[in-house]
C-alpha cells in the first residue's frame, strides 16, 4: 500500500510569486485535505477535495486554491505569496466523502517566502 | 467553533509512563485522534477513539476519554527515547470536514 506523497520537499519563493504544491493520495483513498502548519503551531485546515470539487474550506483567503484530479491526486496553489505564508503544508488523504474518516498525512512541503 | 487545548511540554524519564492531556469545547459526537510529529516530518497517526467509547488500548498506548469533562488523554507505557516528539490531539466534529488540532505537546524523554 502506497502512502501519501508530496512534492516538492522544500521550496523557496519571494513575496508576490505564485506556488503550486502537489499531493498523491494513499491508494484506495478518494478525498484530499490540505493543512498549513506555522512554526510552533498545530495544523490549520485550508480545504478539502472530494470527487474533484471543494468539499469544505477553512479561514483562508481566495488566493489559496486547489484542484483534485481523476486519479485523486491534488494541487494546492497559492497566489501573491506573503511572508506569513511561510509554513509546512500538509496533505492528508481519507476514504470517506464527508471528512469524518481517518486522515493520513504526507511528509509535507516546507515553503519559505522571502 | 471548536477549540482544542493541550499543555505545551512534558518531560519524563525513559521507562516511565507518559500522560499527555487534551481538552476540547464541542460536545457533539466526534472522532478524536492522536498524531505524532517528529522534527521536520509530517504527522503519523497513532490512534483514535470515537466519542461513544471511554477507553481504547493499542500496545503501549492507552486513550482515555471523559466525555463529561471533555477531556482526552494519551498514556504511553514504558516511554522510550524514540517517543520524543510533538503529540497532537485533534477532533473531527459532526458536520465538519476538517480536523481541528491543538498546538501540540512536546514530549522529551530523558535517558
Amino acid at each position: 500500500e502506497t502512502g501519501v506523497t508530496q512534492s516538492p520537499t522544500h521550496l523557496i519563493k519571494t513575496r508576490g510569486q505564485q506556488v503550486t504544491l502537489r499531493c498523491s493520495s494513499q491508494s484506495g483513498h478518494n478525498t484530499v485535505s490540505w493543512y498549513q502548519q506555522a512554526l510552533g503551531q498545530g495544523p490549520q485546515f485550508i480545504f478539502q477535495y472530494y470527487r474533484e470539487e471543494e468539499n469544505g474550506r477553512g479561514n483562508f483567503p481566495p488566493r489559496f486554491s486547489g484542484l483534485q484530479f481523476p486519479n485523486y491526486s491534488s494541487e494546492l496553489n497559492v497566489n501573491a505569496l506573503e511572508l506569513d505564508d511561510s509554513a509546512l503544508y500538509l496533505c492528508a488523504s481519507s476514504s470517506a466523502g464527508k471528512g469524518t474518516d481517518t486522515q493520513y498525512f504526507g511528509p509535507g512541503t516546507r515553503l519559505t517566502v522571502l | 467553533g471548536e477549540d482544542v487545548e493541550q499543555s505545551l511540554f512534558l518531560s519524563v524519564r525513559e521507562g516511565d509512563s507518559s500522560v499527555i492531556n487534551c481538552t476540547y469545547t464541542d460536545s457533539s459526537s466526534t472522532y478524536l485522534y492522536w498524531y505524532k510529529q517528529e522534527p521536520g516530518a509530517g504527522l503519523q497517526l497513532l490512534t483514535y477513539i470515537f466519542s461513544n467509547m471511554d477507553m481504547k488500548q493499542d500496545q503501549r498506548l492507552t486513550v482515555l476519554l471523559n466525555k463529561k469533562d471533555k477531556h482526552l488523554s494519551l498514556r504511553i507505557a514504558d516511554t522510550q527515547t524514540g517517543d520524543s516528539a510533538i503529540y497532537f490531539c485533534a477532533g473531527c466534529w459532526a458536520g465538519s470536514y476538517q480536523l481541528t488540532f491543538g498546538k501540540g505537546t512536546k514530549l522529551s524523554v530523558i535517558p
